[in-house]
């Protein structure tokens, strides 16, 4: 398996609700960041947390890094029609970043 | 401060045929990374350059693909002989620079290269 992989591939909730998705790693990294992806369109830049970090927030977002099982969750509280997108982590070493193949939330109205 | 800017947005070539895909870093980074997005997938890496430098190209295909960031102007994705799977989403990102310590990059819209 690749490094960043974000689980579950697809998840479907109710707007209102939480969204949790997570990602594991292989190697060591320097950070992690989450992005967000609307179907076509480029990326939006969520989330930074480095690799000494343990939990950061921004928003409705809560991001948890793990470094020693090598994993990091994204919580989505309160969840909006509008968040429904691909969301993707992307680990960081030595400058070039690798992506997981992301997980596609979407938000039922 | 404009972010990450990418031209074209829609590119459609035959097969043979060349594609240019340019990428304006945001003002003041250094640093550019290509990755290109096939569908239902994530992003890969291909390559990252400094002006002028190539630091790392383990991302790119052997053949027909070159890149290259000159000290003046954008950086250039240049396709030669496209083949139908190269149609992809080309993303370009950017960073201030590994001194950082964040490698924090930041993405441009991408290209959407389709080969007919």
């Amino acid at each position: 398996s690749q490094q960043g992989e974000e689980d579950p591939q697809a998840l479907s909730i109710q707007e209102g609700e939480n969204a949790t998705m997570n990602c594991s790693y292989k190697t060591s990294i320097n950070n992690l960041q989450w992005y967000r992806q609307n179907s076509g369109r480029g990326l939006v830049h969520l989330i930074l947390i480095r690799s000494n970090e343990r939990e950061k927030h921004s928003g409705r977002l809560r991001v948890t890094l793990d470094t020693s099982k090598k994993s990091s969750s994204l919580l989505i509280t309160a969840s909006r029609a509008a968040d429904t997108a691909s969301y993707f982590c992307a680990t960081a070493n030595a400058g070039k970043s690798t992506f997981g193949d992301g997980t596609t939330l979407t938000v039922k109205p | 401060n404009a972010g990450v800017m990418q031209n074209p947005r829609h590119l459609v070539r035959r097969r043979g045929q060349e594609a240019r895909l340019r990428c304006s870093p945001m003002k003041g980074h250094s640093h550019v990374y290509w990755y290109r997005q096939l569908p239902e997938e994530g992003l890969k890496f291909m390559v990252y350059l400094q002006k002028e430098n190539i630091i790392d190209e383990s991302g790119m295909p052997k053949e027909r693909f070159s890149a290259e960031f000159p000290k003046e102007g954008p950086s250039i994705l240049r396709i030669q002989q496209v083949v139908r799977g190269d149609s992809a989403a080309y993303f370009c990102a950017s960073s201030p620079g590994v001194g950082t310590g964040t490698y924090e990059q930041y993405f441009g819209p991408g290209t959407r290269l389709t080969v007919t």
